[in-house]
């Protein structure tokens, strides 16, 4: 069982915007602004979307935003195109043993 | 910029293996590191920190005493020596740059099958 929960699956049509949601508790996204979002494509290293949860590093696309809001964070997707069809992990650094967690990830179809 | 690692393949339970990965095209000594893991099917799970100098090592609980991360800067390298190895640590290791409290930098990864 993963220390963050995101929902399994999400999925919209090319144009539209999701969100996906990553929750946890007041050792992690609760208590830190240190939520980070990565996108895995199939047999591909993850990538850094997001990081210290909204801002996007140099080269990622604007269509790609970050927010929180208590224990959840969200990864928002606008203008969804057939490229986004991926897993997304989302991360947090913790006051736990681990000092950092991840979401157990979900999967995006673009339909 | 790149991370590659290597080191990985099929080994025994209670056997041993050693990760290496080499950083191309970044200043490597100024970076904390990481060892990322993906089991077959499954989600991501952080392994292990190190700092830039080596002097302070994190881990998970499920490895602690049995993997020990090393780095050698003048090589340009992280390292990931495993121990005591269970078959539910059968993943995909990558290893990544740690910038603030993120992964930044990911290698392409190296395939660590543990089964008799």
């Amino acid at each position: 069982q993963s220390a963050l929960t995101q929902p399994a699956s999400v999925s919209g049509s090319p144009g539209q915007s999701i969100t996906i949601s990553c929750t946890g508790t007041s050792s992690d996204v609760g208590g830190y602004n240190y939520v980070s979002w990565y996108q895995q494509h199939p047999g591909k290293a993850p990538k850094l979307m997001i990081y210290d949860v909204s801002n996007r590093p140099s080269g990622v696309s604007n269509r790609f935003s970050g927010s929180k809001s208590g224990n959840t964070a969200s990864l928002t997707i606008s203008g969804l195109q057939a490229e986004d069809e991926a897993d997304y992990y989302c991360s947090s650094y913790t006051s736990n043993s681990a000092l950092a967690v991840f979401g157990g990830g979900t999967k995006l179809t673009v339909l | 910029v790149q991370l590659v690692e290597s080191g990985g393949g099929l080994v025994q339970p209670g056997g041993s293996l050693r990760l290496s990965c080499a950083a191309s095209g970044l200043t490597f000594s100024r970076y904390w590191m990481s060892w990322v893991r993906q089991a077959p099917g499954k989600g991501l799970e952080w392994v292990a920190n190190i700092n830039q100098d080596g002097s302070e090592k994190y881990y998970v609980d499920s490895v602690k005493g049995r993997f020990t991360i090393s780095r050698d800067n003048a090589k340009n390298s992280l390292y990931l020596q495993m121990n005591s190895l269970r078959a539910e640590d059968t993943a995909v290791y990558y290893c990544a740059t740690v910038e603030g409290y993120a992964f930044d930098i990911w290698g392409q990864g190296t395939m660590v099958t543990v089964s008799s």
